[in-house]
């Protein structure tokens, strides 16, 4: 787990209070996505930045908030979240352009939204 | 839409047994990946095969992917408590634009017990 890494872990917020996630890869990739696990739900990808630019936004809520200021970090800033917001979320990174499609992830932040 | 789809939803067996798992998909793939999550972890990546593969091993995992069906299946052998876990079969999208989207099934939790 160490090629990837989130901090914090855990994070209990109000739905007025604004926070964010971060990610940090040590593998020398150049795509980073966070995804979003519900119980009993499938993965969810929300937003996939390549060479740092963002390609994909799942049409995920304007309270969440991408931010990749280089290939080795991503953070995902929280604003006015709600209950359903509440999951585990989770940074993953990948080689694009000659790498394997092998996406790797980090531990995850369990996130709960009072 | 949902790409890949496991079956079943859960699986319950003693050390030592076999178990198997299998994920159904709906599109044209590159490769097709299985990754492990332990309880409220991120995903570990077990396995990748090729669309022009049909089986591959890896240790105690056997994976065989048949494309006609748009199939693939997950033998554990000699199964361990410690292979308790959730697994995931996930495809990527051929069609993405050149990056790596996967797309994650809704897993199938195993419970070896001793």
């Amino acid at each position: 787990e160490t090629g990837v890494t989130q901090t914090p872990r855990h994070l209990v917020m109000g739905m007025t209070n604004k926070k964010s996630l971060k990610c940090e890869q040590h593998l020398g990739h150049n795509a980073m996505y966070w995804y979003k696990q519900s119980a009993k739900k499938p993965l969810e990808l929300m937003f996939v930045y390549n060479f740092k630019e963002q390609t994909e936004n799942n049409s995920v809520p304007s309270r969440f908030s991408p931010e990749c200021p280089n290939s080795s970090h991503l953070f995902l800033h929280l604003h006015t979240l709600q209950p359903e917001d509440s999951a585990l979320y989770l940074c993953a990174s990948s080689q694009e352009r000659g790498g394997s499609g092998t996406q790797y992830f980090g531990p995850g932040t369990r996130l709960t939204v009072l | 839409s949902q790409q890949g789809e496991e079956d079943p939803q859960a699986l319950s067996i003693q050390e030592g047994e076999n178990a198997t798992m299998n994920c159904s998909y709906k599109t044209s793939i590159n490769n097709l990946q299985w990754y492990r999550q332990n309880s409220g972890r991120g995903l570990v990546h077990l396995i990748l095969i090729r669309s022009n593969e049909r089986e591959k091993h890896s240790g105690r995992l056997r994976v065989t992917l048949d494309t006609s069906k748009k199939s693939s299946s997950l033998l554990i052998t000699a199964s361990r408590a410690a292979d308790t876990a959730s697994y995931f079969c996930a495809t990527d999208d051929m069609f993405s634009g050149g990056y790596n989207k996967l797309i994650f099934g809704a897993g199938t939790r195993l419970a070896v017990h001793p």
